[in-house]
């Protein structure tokens, strides 16, 4: 119950295309979903994040889309870039009581084309 | 923005020595940091979260004993691994949850790749 899965373990996808990551998750104590992107040989950098509150949120050519119902997020990149190329991890976290252990989803290595 | 820092950011030792690995919040106060190892191509796995002035909580499977966990003040954690061995290479990568406004953001340090030989 703890497990966030995300899908797909890679992708690639042509400049200017948009880019699709999805993540589910089981644990309905969860409200708070944050999107890292990581380079080879960094640390991840947070990219955006989502409460349950809202449905959608955008941050230039990245958009979080939330389905509570479902239990499901996506981070869609839109426009994407040879520099976006990286791995993508989702993760969720129960703020409630807790000291904001993050749950990682598998990662997802994106690949942007020329 | 919040910067976390790692020190060093690589290292080489011998099998059965230690080795300390500093997680510093740069503009920031964290009262809880975390530690993470990566191995290639795979996600992060949380080792332990550390609280500013009490004893680190591990996760199942960590061996506290082996990775010395110390939070010393609301800017510096430092992890120790103890008598290191081949088994124990990997990357670590730690965090920092600013304890201000917006309290759920972790921040994570660039990592720190550990080889033993």
């Amino acid at each position: 119950q703890q497990q966030v899965k995300q899908s797909p373990q890679s992708l690639i996808v042509q400049k200017g295309g948009i880019s699709i990551i999805n993540c589910a998750y089981e644990n309905t104590a969860f409200d708070y979903f944050p999107w890292y992107q990581q380079f080879p040989g960094k640390g991840p950098a947070l990219l955006i994040a989502i409460r349950p509150d809202v449905s959608e949120k955008k941050e230039g050519r990245f958009t979080i889309s939330f389905n509570k119902s479902a239990k499901q997020f996506s981070l869609h990149i839109m426009d994407s870039q040879p520099g976006d190329s990286a791995t993508y991890f989702c993760a969720a976290s129960p703020l409630s009581g807790n000291t904001g252990k993050l749950i990682f989803g598998q990662g997802t290595t994106l690949q942007v084309k020329p | 923005g919040a910067v976390v820092s790692q020190h060093p950011s690589r290292v080489i030792c011998k099998s059965g020595t230690s080795v300390k690995i500093e997680c510093r919040s740069l503009d920031f106060q964290a009262t809880t940091m975390f530690w993470y190892r990566q191995f290639p191509k795979q996600s992060l796995m949380l080792m332990a979260t550390s609280n500013e002035g009490s004893k680190a909580t591990y996760e199942q499977g960590v061996e506290k004993d082996k990775f010395l966990i110390n939070h010393a003040s609301l800017t510096l954690s430092t992890l120790t691994v103890t008598s290191a061995h081949p088994e124990d290479s990997s990357f670590y990568i730690c965090s920092a949850r600013d304890g201000g406004l917006a309290g759920e953001t972790q921040y994570f340090g660039p990592g720190t790749r550990l080889l033993v030989l």
